[in-house]
Parts: structure tokens; C-alpha cells; sequence
């Protein structure tokens, strides 16, 4: 199985800030690396696929970098709605596709 | 714009057998693969397995032996059954929408989830 990791676990920040989430992978997963954004009582929405691309509607705060196995999301600007949490997902492993544990981010 | 729907029933005894129906409406279910999630405090997301229209199947290694995915195109309806439940498989179930492949791909629609409780 690849293992999917990120980091920090969780994070606080305020208005305006820009913060990082980390993902890594335990192989290489190339760019087949996808971002969730999960609200309370929500299903997951794709946030960006295949690394750096933004799924329709989602605000250009959002970007994503990496490949092979070290990524990164970017939330630039934060807003209050941005409280949530954070999920990388590779879909390289046709066999069982697999997510990282979450990263619950806070604003302050 | 299509959409999901989970149902099915929320509480299972150990041992029984875990049922449910995702309806997709809006689009055709052709062209790509349907999975099933779940998602438990202590395990967080977990992909159970998916199909597509034209058949190919696969399952998460860990629940293969306990899984069985059908298709029902007539109702738009797919389903998932697992077998054996403990309270292990206490979760909420999404079902989603992939890509149009078996690797690659992303989940870019998704139902609202059914929680399930395994319990006596």
C-alpha cells in the first residue's frame, strides 16, 4: 500500500495568512495527487487534482505543488470559511487508492 | 449536475450483513468509475472500492473477501454489501463519482454520507 502522510496534523492561523499543508507519499505516486477540503457534517469536495490543478468553482487562494512524493497545498489569504480539514488522496495505486490522515486547520 | 444519494439502514448487528444504494441522477453513469468511502474517527478516509459501467471491479485488499459491488443502470442505482460487519465497519459511507480510468483520477462528486452503526 502507499502510505499517504501529511503534516502538521493540525494548525492555527489568522485572516490573511498563508499557510502550507505538506503530503508525502511513501513511493512515488508521480502527479496522481488530489485535495480535499472536508467542512463538518460535509462530504469531502476536490479542492485540486493532479497536483497543482483547481477543480471548477474553487478560489484561486488555493494552489498545489510536488511531484513524486513530497507535495504541497497552499491557502493564500486566508479567509474565516477556509476552516476545515485538508485531505491528499493518490489515485496512482489503481489497487487501493489511499488519503492522508488530515490536516485540521483553524483560524484564529 | 449530477448528484448522489446514499440509503440504506443505519444500525447492523455483528455478524449481519451491511447494505446500501447509492443513486446517481443528473447524468449518465457511463464513461466513469463509481467508488464507495467511508470515513471513521479512528481510521479517517478510507477507499472501500470501485467499478465501472463496463465492468472492472476492484476492491480494498482488506475488505475483498467481504465485499461485493452491483451495478443496477436501469434504476441508476450501484451498491455495496459487506458481510460480517463488527464494529469496525461503524463509519459514514459516501459513494462519489471518479475519473475515467482505474488509476488517475479524482473524486469531483460526492453524496452527503449515511452513517452506519454496527452494534447490538
Amino acid at each position: 500500500d502507499i502510505q499517504m502522510t501529511q503534516s502538521p496534523s493540525s494548525l492555527s492561523a489568522y485572516v490573511g495568512d498563508r499557510v502550507n499543508i505538506t503530503c508525502r507519499a511513501s513511493q512515488s505516486v508521480f502527479t496522481y495527487l488530489n485535495w480535499y477540503q472536508q467542512k463538518p457534517g460535509r462530504a469531502p469536495q476536490v479542492l485540486i487534482f493532479r497536483v497543482s490543478t483547481l477543480h471548477s468553482g474553487v478560489s484561486s487562494r488555493f494552489s498545489g505543488s510536488g511531484s513524486g512524493t513530497d507535495f504541497t497545498l497552499t491557502i493564500s489569504n486566508l479567509q474565516p470559511e477556509d476552516c476545515a480539514i485538508y485531505f491528499c488522496q493518490q489515485t496512482y495505486s489503481e489497487l487501493l487508492y489511499t488519503f492522508g490522515q488530515g490536516t485540521k486547520l483553524e483560524i484564529k | 449536475q449530477v448528484q448522489l444519494q446514499e440509503s440504506g439502514p443505519r444500525l447492523v448487528k455483528p455478524s449481519e450483513t451491511l447494505s446500501l444504494t447509492c443513486t446517481v441522477s443528473g447524468d449518465s453513469m457511463g464513461r466513469y468509475f463509481w467508488s464507495w468511502i467511508r470515513q471513521s474517527p479512528g481510521k479517517g478516509l478510507e477507499w472501500i472500492g470501485h467499478f465501472s459501467y463496463v465492468g472492472t471491479t476492484r476492491f480494498s485488499p482488506s475488505l475483498k473477501s467481504r465485499g461485493t459491488m452491483v451495478l443496477d443502470p436501469s434504476k441508476s442505482q450501484f451498491s455495496l454489501t459487506l458481510t460480517s460487519v463488527t464494529s469496525a465497519d461503524t463509519a459514514v459511507y459516501f459513494c462519489a463519482r471518479g475519473g475515467q480510468q482505474s488509476y488517475g483520477g479524482w473524486f469531483d462528486r460526492w453524496g452527503p454520507g449515511t452513517p452506519v452503526t454496527v452494534s447490538s
